[in-house]
């Protein structure tokens, strides 16, 4: 089935530094989200893309969706201790039988006061 | 609004025994899904359901059941509760496929099965 790779795993930074983090997949994808998730907490959505190319933000949070829909980065500039969880993008196909999120594996994002 | 509740929050569950996960949305969504979380994974499809009557199943339906009688529940059953079974389970809904607003998920259910 459809994978995507997720890197990295996790991340340890100082508070103010800038975070990238990104996936891939070998299957193309209609559209590419990129959720948070707070201990305790299901996954809250951040940013969402739908055309391949497309550059989005949400504050210090800038989302790309790669030429080539196979892959996205996210970025987070000036990073907050609030920033702490985990990350996670999806990706989803719409329009056959199954439409579902595949997610990947998530990047644990740990922020140093 | 609410927007998705699942109930319980935690639940230990026994080898052998069975119970259901409750799943309730009230923002009229016509789509709804059950995911499993493991620790160090994403989430993954249990079984999921375009419109009340209609289910169908995911990438890892063994061992569970759903159905959908009204728009805004959508209650998972696991008939004979195994260890592999241990995970966090969310509840999610979307308007409909490709929505502009992703997916709404609940706050989930932490089961451990001894």
């Amino acid at each position: 089935g459809q994978q995507l790779n997720q890197s990295p795993q996790s991340m340890f930074i100082q508070e103010g530094e800038d975070v990238s983090m990104n996936c891939t997949s070998s299957s193309i994808f209609n559209t590419w989200l990129w959720y948070k998730q707070e201990p305790g907490e299901g996954p809250v959505l951040l940013i969402a893309l739908y055309k391949a190319g497309e550059l989005t933000s949400n504050g210090r949070l800038t989302a790309q969706f790669g030429i080539t829909r196979k892959d996205s980065f996210l970025n987070i500039s000036a990073s907050i201790p609030s920033d702490v969880g985990i990350y996670f993008c999806a990706g989803e196909n719409y329009g056959g039988s199954q439409g579902n999120l595949i997610f990947g594996k998530g990047t644990k994002l740990s922020v140093k006061p | 609004n609410a927007g998705v509740t699942q109930t319980p929050k935690f639940r230990i569950l026994k080898i052998g025994q069975s119970m259901t996960l409750q799943c309730t949305q009230d923002m009229n969504h016509n789509y709804m899904y059950w995911y499993r979380q493991d620790p160090g994974m994403g989430l993954k499809l249990i079984y999921y359901s375009v419109g009340a009557g209609i289910t169908d199943k995911g990438e890892v339906p063994n061992g569970y059941n759903v159905s959908r009688s009204t728009t805004e529940d959508f209650p998972l059953r696991l008939e004979l509760a195994a260890p592999s079974q241990t995970s966090v389970y969310f509840c999610a809904s979307s308007s409909r496929q490709g929505t502009l607003d992703g997916y709404t998920f609940g706050s989930g259910t932490r089961l451990t099965v001894v």
